[in-house]
């Protein structure tokens, strides 16, 4: 039972354009949302984060939109470079489990020069 | 040190053996999390420790995980009679524990069991 799905295994896009990454949801617990990125042989490290309470938040090129009714959320990256390149993980918690994270199974973002 | 550091980098036993692998959280970290990433996969929680005391269990896949924060701080995952399907990247994360707050993850270490 997948309570976070990031749906598009990779995704590949062209310097300076946007990148968007989506990820699905099912539990209506869960009240705070991350975005991991991951370089290989590294840990996964936090990108940007939302509430529930937002639908919105932007830092510098990345934006989290969070859609409560849909249960759905996205990172949009623009202008997008080829140092973005990595993996990118959706990641939920909720009021309780003390921040335990729940993760999608990753989008592998390539961004050519 | 700086941030999360997590020994070995990598090991590699055969099956059957026993292994330990050990984490060091961030100083002045309460919490502290154990997750498995299988190749292709995102981080599957395993445990979480609220100081000492393991506040969660319930990602521990049978009775050959167990993990253990003697003394709050630094936090050893212990896997006996080791299988090949426990092969795998172990992560570790710390976190202030302060309710919405971000993880903060170690590079990993990587378990390969022949």
């Amino acid at each position: 039972d997948q309570q976070v799905k990031q749906n598009s295994p990779s995704l590949s896009v062209q310097e300076g354009r946007i990148s968007i990454l989506n990820c699905d949801y099912t539990n209506s617990m869960f009240d705070y949302f991350l975005w991991y990125k991951k370089y290989p042989a590294e840990g996964p490290t936090f990108l940007i984060s939302i509430s529930s309470i937002k639908d919105k938040n932007e830092d510098g090129r990345f934006t989290v939109f969070l859609n409560k009714s849909a249960k759905h959320l996205s990172l949009h990256i623009v202008p997008s470079q080829p140092g973005d390149s990595a993996v990118y993980f959706c990641a939920a918690s909720g009021p309780t489990g003390g921040n335990m994270l729940t993760f999608g199974g990753g989008t592998r973002l390539m961004v050519k020069p | 040190g700086a941030g999360v550091s997590q020994t070995p980098s990598n090991k590699v036993t055969e099956k059957g053996k026993y292994v330990e692998l050990r984490c060091d959280p961030i100083s002045g970290h309460t919490a502290l999390y154990w997750y498995r990433q299988s190749l292709g996969q995102g981080p599957e929680f395993l445990i979480y420790f609220q100081g000492t005391g393991a506040a969660d269990d319930s990602g521990l896949p049978n009775d050959r995980f167990f993990a253990v924060r003697p003394e709050g701080s630094v936090s050893t995952l212990k896997i006996q009679r080791t299988e090949r399907g426990d092969s795998a990247v172990y992560l570790c994360a710390s976190s202030p524990g302060l309710a919405g707050g971000e993880l903060f993850f170690g590079e990993g270490s990587r378990l390969t069991v022949l």
